[in-house]
């Protein structure tokens, strides 16, 4: 069975930071792009960004509200993926989701961040 | 930013049909815009239902299909069910990145 787990989130204060993972089993994230999405209470879905495969040169694409805040990257070696936060805002409170490449369909759980002072 | 317009509630009967469109700010859709739909339940993940504008994942049921009509990505389900009702949202491509709709909460009544 494939699963994607998301972990991680937490409270955090205002200008605080916090990394986030997203974990798979039963599929192998080096071939895909991956993503982050993000959704908060009450809201639509917002993306954040994705990371592409190694061979597709492992560059990055961000949202304009994230940019130059959020870093992704990924280490294939341990089938994981991660969201590096920093300088966090109220309005990043939101359920985080990672997302395998379009043509796998996978979702993680979610995980919860919340930035409150 | 491009902005992704979807209608924000449409309702269908049992067994009818439904389409669901999204429209970009920058023009019409295309394929090159690579659109998504998801469905997305109270308390739930979101399911991928269809990517690059029209292929299934395995667990796609056939009543839904996707395609691109008259400038805008459409998802169409044929024979709603209940358990369809839920919260739709598409996911186009741009060069800087991609950017969801608002979502489509869809009523099966």
């Amino acid at each position: 069975e494939v699963q994607l787990v998301d972990s991680g989130g937490g409270l955090v204060k205002p200008g605080g930071s916090l990394r986030l993972s997203c974990g798979a089993s039963g599929f192998t994230l080096s071939g895909a792009w991956m993503t982050w999405v993000r959704q908060a209470p009450g809201k639509g879905l917002e993306w954040v960004g994705r990371i592409r495969s190694e061979a597709a040169g492992g560059t990055t694409d961000y949202a304009a509200p994230v940019k130059g805040r959020f870093t992704i990257s990924r280490d294939d070696s341990k089938n994981t993926m991660y969201l590096q936060m920093n300088s966090l805002k109220t309005e990043d409170t939101a359920v985080y989701y990672c997302k395998a490449g379009d043509n796998s369909g996978y979702w993680g759980q979610g995980t919860l961040v919340t930035v409150s002072s | 930013q491009a902005v992704v317009t979807q209608e924000p509630s449409l309702t269908v009967s049992p067994g009818g049909t439904v389409t669901l469109t999204c429209g970009s700010s920058t023009g019409a859709v295309t394929s090159g815009h690579y659109s998504c739909w998801f469905q997305q339940k109270p308390g739930q993940a979101p399911r991928t239902l269809i990517y690059d504008t029209s292929n299934k994942l395995s667990w796609t049921p056939v009543r839904f299909s996707g395609s691109l009509f008259g400038g805008k990505a459409a998802l169409t389900l044929s024979g709603a069910q209940p358990e369809d009702e839920a919260e739709y949202y598409c996911l186009l491509s741009y060069s800087s990145g991609r950017v969801f709709g608002g979502g489509t909460k869809l009523t099966v009544l």
